[in-house]
């Protein structure tokens, strides 16, 4: 069974420090992975997913399969990331995601 | 960019009674639809997915005849908890794929369901 681990509830940083969201997934199979955020009071949204290799606000993400992880980074946070941070994995023709991670960026 | 609106966004019903829930592609013809189960403090536990004119697939653990699911066009799903319990009391979440597959998927703003 594939399964999603985000081990922080909650990260709390101050603008201007580097973020490092963890993720860690298990499946047998070759695995693609994903990383959605809701802001608040909006909807749950797509970031960027592992294969398009790519920065989005700021934000990248590259897959570790030897550790089995996608950790999510940006060098430098704003008040405007703050929100509620998803891993998923897709594999089984399944979306699972992980418990989510909070991060909260103070001035 | 592709737009899933979901209503109502949130609902209070009494128990026993049976909520419907839509969820409508807005600009774009769905496929295929995933409907999701959100507890407080939790994730996202996929509960069926809807292909339009076909019968939904369920996940293991979800009644089908609790949880009714109908595609009926290929921009409207609807969800329809029968005889609703307390324990239903949760957040659902619609998605939709115009590509068949999940990994596009477009979220609907979700719907609050309270069963007193």
């Amino acid at each position: 069974a594939q399964r999603v681990t985000q081990p922080e509830k909650l990260l709390s940083v101050f603008k201007g420090a580097p973020v490092e969201l963890k993720c860690n997934y298990s499946y047998s199979g070759s695995p693609e992975l994903f990383w959605y955020v809701q802001y608040s009071r909006q909807r749950l949204q797509l970031l960027l997913r592992h294969i398009s290799r790519e920065s989005i606000k700021g934000f990248t993400a590259d897959l570790n399969k030897g550790e089995t992880s996608f950790h999510l980074k940006k060098p430098f946070a704003q008040e405007e990331d703050s929100a509620m941070y998803y891993c998923a994995l897709l594999g089984f023709q399944k979306l699972v995601f992980g418990t989510g991670t909070r991060l909260l960026v103070s001035p | 960019g592709a737009v899933v609106s979901q209503h109502p966004s949130w609902v209070i019903c009494k128990s026993g009674t049976s909520v419907k829930i839509e969820c409508r592609s807005l600009d774009f013809q769905a496929t295929t639809m995933f409907w999701y189960r959100q507890f407080p403090k939790q994730s996202l536990m996929l509960m069926a997915t809807s292909n339009e004119g076909s019968k939904a697939t369920y996940e293991q653990g979800v009644e089908k005849d609790k949880f009714l699911i109908n595609h009926a066009s290929l921009t409207l799903s609807t969800l329809t908890v029968t005889s609703a319990h307390p324990e239903d009391s949760s957040f659902y979440i619609c998605s939709a794929s115009d590509r068949g597959g999940q990994e596009t998927q477009y979220f609907g703003p979700g719907t609050r369901l309270l069963v007193l």
